[in-house]
């Protein structure tokens, strides 16, 4: 299995431009996530998705949208960007959130964003 | 919304000596959870806690699940080079997920 799998690696952005970030996961889990984390921070949760059709915001969803159409694709979208949006972005799975055995978040490998 | 207070930010600290960090909440969580991110990479699951007072451990590592289910700790015994890297506490309630800012671990071997 790849795991969770991230693209791009690295971007710039202008101010006002828009951008999706890709997230793939191949362990067939029902639970997806992305969270921004700036220097020095924690992880901030942005939107999360309980299975392919269901989203939901999480800490920090503004400037921000994602679709879950399938349940490996999580894809995060930027529609106008901005420079508080300069952060690294990770996406997560996990089998299943409300069974407390079955939580464990697995991550990906991170999208480093500059908006300038 | 739930904050988790991390400490300590930044530890250095020989190769061989245990360590200790924590994680206080004003709320409470059903799970906690300790995380380590290595640099330029995604955290990795090191302990899950799934009851309160729940002690755990994974090889040098040991944590708890605090009884008010407001805190946790995680202790790392006998610290060698590989440790470093930033730690992570995360308390979970039903579908959030909250993370502490980081304990940031340096190894002098």
């Amino acid at each position: 299995n790849a795991g969770v799998t991230q693209t791009p690696k690295f971007r710039i952005l202008k101010i006002g431009q828009s951008m999706t970030l890709q997230c793939t996961q191949d362990m067939n889990h029902n639970y997806m996530y992305w969270y921004r984390q700036d220097p020095g921070m924690g992880l901030k949760l942005i939107y999360y998705s309980v299975g392919a059709g269901i989203t939901d915001k999480g800490e920090v969803p503004n400037g921000y949208n994602v679709s879950r159409s399938t349940t490996e694709d999580f894809p995060l979208r930027l529609e106008l960007a901005a420079p508080s949006q300069t952060s690294v972005y990770f996406c997560a799975s996990s089998y299943d959130q409300r069974e407390a055995s079955s939580n464990e978040q697995f991550f990906g490998p991170g999208t480093r964003l500059t908006v300038l | 919304g739930q904050q988790l207070n991390q400490s300590p930010q930044s530890m250095f600290i020989q190769e061989g000596e245990d360590v200790s960090m924590n994680c206080t909440s004003s709320s409470i969580f059903n799970t906690w959870l300790w995380y380590k991110q290595d640099p330029g990479e995604g955290p990795v699951l090191l302990i899950a806690l799934y009851k309160a007072g729940e002690l755990t451990s994974n090889g040098r590592l040991t944590a708890q699940f605090g009884i008010t289910r407001k805190d946790s700790f995680l202790n790392i015994s006998a610290s060698i080079p590989s440790d470093v890297g930033i730690y992570f506490c995360a308390g979970q309630l039903s579908n959030d997920m909250r993370f502490g800012a980081g304990t940031r671990l340096t190894v002098k071997p």
